[in-house]
């Protein structure tokens, strides 16, 4: 079966520091990568995602994040953070059939 | 296109009541996701839908619970009766076998049962 661990449930950050946010999946065939943002009171938002190709993939804002089929991870970084970052952020795992497993997120936490 | 719509985007009701959420997917989509997301559980799901039909229900915590898909672009969610453990938001979600399985979601519809 797939699972998603998000390896902390809160990251607090200064502000322009840079940010690493920990996922690992289990899964023994091909999948698909998400990261998702969730800012308060909205629902989730898609943030950027790894279908196939170029390993490293990037959001319009800033993040990144790195498949790394080796270690089963896909762990999301940002240089520098603002304070509009402030929001909880989801990974998740999809294969063929449109359904997505998610960690249970992180909290993340910019300060100025 | 406007999104996935939520309606009602806030709901409170009284213990015993019946609750119904709708969604309306993006034009085009052929997979419905109606999840359920409280401080305590996270983000669960609770059942989806392709092409209208049912696939997987198992999240759905108990015979309380119903969804429906009449048709590609109307879904769902009833609960009767309502209990105070059913507070949560609740998100509907779509997608398309075309798309990589990015799901969209909807506002959430905040539910409070007293």
């Amino acid at each position: 079966a797939q699972s998603v661990t998000q390896l902390d449930s809160q990251v607090p950050v200064f502000e322009e520091a840079p940010v690493e946010l920990r996922c690992n999946y289990s899964s023994s065939v091909s999948v698909y990568l998400f990261w998702y943002v969730q800012y308060p009171n909205q629902g989730l938002q898609l943030l950027l995602k790894y279908l196939s190709g170029s390993t490293l993939v990037e959001s319009i804002n800033g993040f990144e994040a790195e498949f790394n089929k080796s270690q089963t991870s896909f762990h999301l970084r940002k240089p520098s953070v603002h304070i509009s970052d402030t929001a909880e952020y989801f990974c998740a795992v999809s294969r063929e059939g449109g359904k997505l497993i998610f960690g249970q997120g992180t909290e993340l936490s910019v300060k100025p | 296109d406007a999104g996935v719509i939520q309606s009602p985007r806030h709901e409170v009701t009284e213990m015993g009541q019946e609750v119904t959420l709708r969604c309306k997917p993006i034009s085009g989509h052929d997979y419905l996701f109606w999840y359920r997301q409280t401080m305590m559980r996270g983000l669960e799901l609770l059942i989806y839908f392709n092409n209208n039909v049912p696939i997987d229900d198992s999240g759905m915590p108990e015979d309380r619970f119903s969804a429906k898909m009449p048709n590609a672009s109307f879904s769902t969610l009833k609960i009767q009766p309502s209990e105070p453990r059913d507070s949560a938001v609740y998100f509907c979600a779509s997608t398309s076998s075309g798309s990589g399985y990015e799901q969209y979601f909807g506002p959430g519809t905040r539910l409070t049962v007293t």
